[in-house]
C-alpha cells in the first residue's frame, strides 16, 4: 500500500524551531518529487515547498522562504521539513504529498499523508 | 489572497449538477495543467482530476474537468449527499515558481 506518514509536529513558542519528517512506503521513493502543503485552521490549502526526486531542485513559497528548508534522504525513504523562526501564522496541519506529472506544467499531487499538526503559540 | 479564485460555495439538490469555477491567469492556468481535489472535514485532500480532465481510476465519471483559457471548471453530475465537501483547484504558477491552490469551494447538497 502506498503510504506517507508524517511526524514531528507539536506545540512550540514563536521563534523556535521544529523538524517534520515523512516516511514513505509502498513505492519507489527516489523516483518521485515531493511536496509539503499546509492548512491553517479553517483555511484553505497552501503549498509551501517542492523537492525534485534527486533533491537537486527545490522551490519554496514566499511565506516560508529563508525560514524553512526541505530535504530528503532517498536511502531512508524519507522527506523532511526544517522549520526555523516559527510564527503564529505557521500554525497548521502539515501534509507530506507525492508529486506526479512529466514536468512542472503537468504537476499534480496524487498521494497525501494524514498530516501532522504544528501549533505556534506562547 | 489566493492566486486562483473559486466561489466560496455552491449548492444543488440531490441528482442535480453543480459546476465550480477556478479563475487564474496566463502564468498559471493559461499555460499549465489543472488538477482538482476533494477534502472532507478532518481528512487529507484527495485527487479528483488531473491534467485538466483526467480521472484517477477510482473516481466516478460523475466528476469531470475542463479548462477553457485561463479558467478551469469542475462539474459534478448526479449530485449525492456524499459529495458534500470542500473542493480545490491547483496548478503550477510559472511566475511564482510554485504550486498554487484555489481558495476552495464548499459544495452543499440541499
Amino acid at each position: 500500500e502506498v503510504q506517507l506518514v508524517e511526524s514531528g509536529g507539536g506545540l512550540v513558542q514563536p521563534g523556535e524551531s521544529l523538524r517534520l519528517s515523512c516516511a514513505a512506503s509502498g513505492f519507489t521513493f527516489s523516483d518521485y518529487s515531493m511536496n509539503w502543503v499546509r492548512q491553517a485552521p479553517g483555511k484553505g490549502l497552501e503549498w509551501i515547498s517542492y523537492i525534485l526526486s534527486t533533491g537537486t531542485i527545490i522551490y519554496y513559497a514566499d511565506s516560508v522562504e529563508g525560514r524553512f528548508t526541505i530535504s530528503r534522504d532517498n536511502a531512508k525513504n524519507s522527506l523532511y521539513l526544517q522549520m526555523n523562526s516559527l510564527r503564529g501564522d505557521d500554525t497548521a496541519v502539515y501534509y507530506c504529498v507525492r508529486v506526479r506529472g512529466s514536468g512542472l506544467n503537468y504537476y499534480y499531487t496524487d498521494v497525501w499523508g494524514k498530516g501532522t499538526t504544528v501549533t505556534v503559540s506562547s | 489572497q489566493s492566486v486562483l479564485t473559486q466561489p466560496p460555495s455552491v449548492s444543488a439538490a440531490p441528482g442535480q449538477k453543480v459546476t465550480i469555477s477556478c479563475s487564474g491567469s496566463s502564468s498559471n492556468i493559461g499555460n499549465n495543467y489543472v488538477s482538482w481535489y476533494q477534502q472532507f472535514p478532518g481528512t487529507a485532500p484527495k485527487l479528483l482530476i488531473y491534467e485538466n480532465n483526467k480521472r484517477p481510476s477510482d473516481i466516478p465519471d460523475r466528476f469531470s474537468g475542463s479548462k477553457p483559457g485561463t479558467s478551469a471548471t469542475l462539474a459534478i453530475t448526479g449530485l449525492q449527499t456524499g459529495d458534500e465537501a470542500d473542493y480545490y483547484c491547483g496548478t503550477w504558477d510559472s511566475s511564482l515558481s510554485g504550486y498554487v491552490f484555489g481558495s476552495g469551494t464548499k459544495v452543499t447538497v440541499l
